[in-house]
């Protein structure tokens, strides 16, 4: 069974950098079938896609955080870790990674981790 | 990108069959077969419940179904059940390769 485990830190300072890593086991990050992708949730809004990545290394970010998002690969690890830069509190929110087909939907997902932008 | 337009609330009785649309533009929802429905409850993941518009994914239950026509899609639920009480999102892939998310709706079960 396809497992995700989101990590890193749980509060980051304004203007900082948030790093978050999802970690993939019970298959290959290296499926050419499969992308896989971060999606957020302020608390009590809605969902909000981030981007996605390929293993090979393509990425597809969403318009509104392009400027801020870098997501990267690490097929030896099996894993794939997300960066936000210059956070301010509007960035907090539960951050979560998923496994995503080709056609968009999201079938697999992690249980979400916290991300409280405070000083 | 746009968010998709959902309504903030629907609600129904046990045993009623409810309909929360998505409407999206040509370059989403009207540009591709490809539009997904997510179950969230409290505190929880997302869970897809249905994919390409009609399809649903094993172990969810056929009470559940799909469909398009022009720029909206909707969701129907059969047999509203107490359980089915949660926030639903649909999502659609984009004409840049991306995905974009409705608004979410809350199902109330009366």
């Amino acid at each position: 069974q396809l497992q995700l485990q989101e990590s890193g830190p749980g509060l980051v300072k304004p203007s900082e950098t948030l790093s978050l890593t999802c970690t993939v086991s019970g298959g290959s990050i290296s499926s050419n079938i499969y992308y896989w992708g971060w999606i957020r949730q302020p608390p009590g809004k809605g969902l909000e896609w981030i981007g996605s990545i390929y293993y090979s290394g393509s990425t597809y970010y969403n318009p509104s955080l392009k400027s801020r998002v870098t997501i990267s690969v690490d097929t030896s690890k099996n894993h794939f870790s997300l960066k936000l830069s210059a956070v301010t509190a509007a960035d907090t929110a539960v951050y979560y990674c998923a496994r995503r087909t080709s056609y968009g939907d999201l079938d697999y997902w992690g249980q979400g981790t916290l991300v409280t932008v405070s000083s | 990108q746009s968010a998709l337009t959902q309504p903030a609330s629907v609600s129904g009785s046990p045993g009623q069959s409810i309909t929360i649309s998505c409407t999206g533009t040509a370059g989403d929802v009207g540009g591709y077969n490809y539009v997904s429905w997510y179950q969230q409850h409290p505190g929880k993941a997302p869970k897809l419940m249905i994919y390409e518009v009609t399809n649903r994914p094993s172990g969810v239950s056929n009470r559940f179904s799909g469909s398009k026509s022009g720029n909206t899609a909707s969701l129907t639920i059969s047999g509203l059940q107490a359980e089915d009480e949660s926030d639903y999102y649909c999502s659609s892939y984009t004409s840049s390769s991306t995905v974009v998310f409705g608004g979410g709706t809350k199902l109330t079960v009366l």
